[in-house]
């Protein structure tokens, strides 16, 4: 119940095209959904985030879609550069406002 | 500003020694938080102050102690250190009451060997 699941683990984009992060919880009382963006040696940053009443974010080249039938969160990144090799999280805020951790994708984008 | 310290950067401990993560903020939160990260396992949670004095546990407290004596700072100790705690260990603060938004520090990669 307390899980936000990510997927790819890992994800490998040619420069210039989208990438695609997928994150799944069961928790319906989650009302938060951040996404965080790490470099190497670095704290996780804030990057994007999206309210479950919203089925879309969008700031410059990366987009939050939110389906909340589906339980399913997503992150875009459109026109990927390869500055944007990084590992990225989700991350859902729960009822004791504690934020729950995907595991992570490695993204790299080759140039 | 340096916003969040953490010290040490490195550090390799062998196993049954103790140590202290120290955490310092100058942004003037309330709420500060210890994660570890591992490999394929994302952020987990070991312990958080909401505010100075107070401290609650986590997803993995177990093997470690913390202490919020002042509004400023905030430190993990580890008393009897074990080789499944290696690990990165990051602090964070949470910026607003609103919305959760955490700023991290740059981490403190502990070896145990």
């Amino acid at each position: 119940q307390q899980q936000v699941k990510q997927s790819p683990q890992s994800l490998i984009v040619q420069k210039g095209g989208i990438s695609i992060i997928n994150c799944a919880y069961e928790n319906t009382a989650f009302d938060y959904f951040p996404w965080y963006q790490q470099f190497p040696g670095k704290g996780p940053a804030l990057l994007i985030a999206i309210r479950p009443d919203v089925s879309e974010k969008k700031e410059g080249r990366f987009t939050i879609s939110f389906n909340k039938s589906a339980k399913q969160f997503s992150l875009h990144i459109m026109d990927s550069q390869p500055g944007d090799s990084a590992t990225y999280f989700c991350a859902a805020r729960d009822s004791n406002y504690q934020l729950i951790w995907g595991a992570g994708t490695k993204l790299i984008i080759k140039p | 500003n340096a916003g969040v310290t953490q010290t040490p950067k490195f550090q390799v401990l062998k196993t049954g020694q103790s140590m202290t993560l120290q955490c310092a903020q100058d942004m003037n939160h309330n709420s500060m938080y210890w994660y570890r990260q591992d490999p394929g396992m994302g952020l987990r949670l070991i312990y958080y102050s909401a505010s100075e004095g107070t401290t609650d546990k986590g997803e993995v407290p177990n093997g470690y102690n913390v202490s919020r004596l002042n509004k400023r700072e905030f430190s993990l100790r580890l008393e009897s250190a074990a080789p499944s705690q290696t690990s990165v260990y990051f602090c964070a603060l949470k910026l607003s009451s609103s919305t959760d938004t955490q700023y991290f520090g740059p981490g403190t990669r502990l070896t145990v060997l």
